[in-house]
């Protein structure tokens, strides 16, 4: 059964580097599918953040794209998002995906929520 | 950018059946992904490309796609269907994934 589970600070100060990272358990990164991250801000709907391919093609939510920064840690299986000089709006819940070619996400973490606040 | 449009809400009684549209240009080109959210939990799929559904997801679960709407369809809603729901695209012409803005189903 695949699973997917985030990690990271809950909280950042504003201005500063939001980084969570989502382990993937019973399915290795390499063998193929697109990994993604997608936000989900209090009371409203979700928003994708980006999706990258193992080997390591890149795709961003033209919104946040200057800010963003996805990786993958094969020999972890794990792969990691970077948001850069955040504010009060990037509090959210951040969620890891496996996504598809076509985009569908079969596979959900269970969501970290971070707030940006001082 | 593509955009999708959703009703913010749809209500229904126990055991009718619920539809919830998903409007967008030529959508019928495109591959369109359902996604059911509960309160405090992370979204479920619950049909894609369309019309497929996922392993575990009940047959009253079904979707369609044509011209500029796709529709997800609940058949005998139940209580337990009371959640968010979700519609779902990849833009080719961007390589961006596109969500609708989300519809709450309501059962009454």
């Amino acid at each position: 059964q695949v699973q997917l589970q985030e990690s990271g600070p809950g909280l950042v100060k504003p201005s500063e580097t939001l980084s969570l990272t989502c382990t993937v358990s019973g399915y290795s990164i390499i063998s193929g599918y697109y990994w993604g991250w997608i936000r989900q801000p209090p009371g409203r709907g979700l928003e994708w953040i980006a999706s990258m391919y193992h080997s390591g093609s890149t795709y961003y939510n033209p919104f946040l794209r200057s800010r963003v920064t996805i990786s993958v840690d094969t020999s972890k299986n794990q792969f990691s998002l970077k948001l850069s000089s955040v504010t009060a709006a990037d509090t959210a819940v951040y969620y890891c995906a496996r996504g598809h070619i076509v985009g569908k996400f079969d596979y959900w973490g269970q969501g970290a929520l971070v707030t940006v606040s001082s | 950018s593509y955009v999708l449009t959703q009703p913010p809400s749809v209500s229904v009684a126990p055991g009718q059946t619920a539809r919830i549209t998903c409007g967008g240009n030529n959508i019928e080109s495109k591959s369109v992904h359902w996604y059911q959210q509960k309160p405090g939990q992370a979204p479920v799929l619950v049909v894609y490309d369309d019309s497929d559904r996922p392993s575990g997801i009940p047959e009253r679960f079904s979707g369609s796609n044509s011209g500029n709407t796709a529709t997800l369809t609940i058949n005998r809603v139940e209580a337990g269907d009371e959640a968010g729901y979700y519609c779902q695209v990849w833009d080719r012409s961007s390589d961006h994934v596109i969500f609708g803005a989300g519809t709450k189903l309501t059962v009454l």
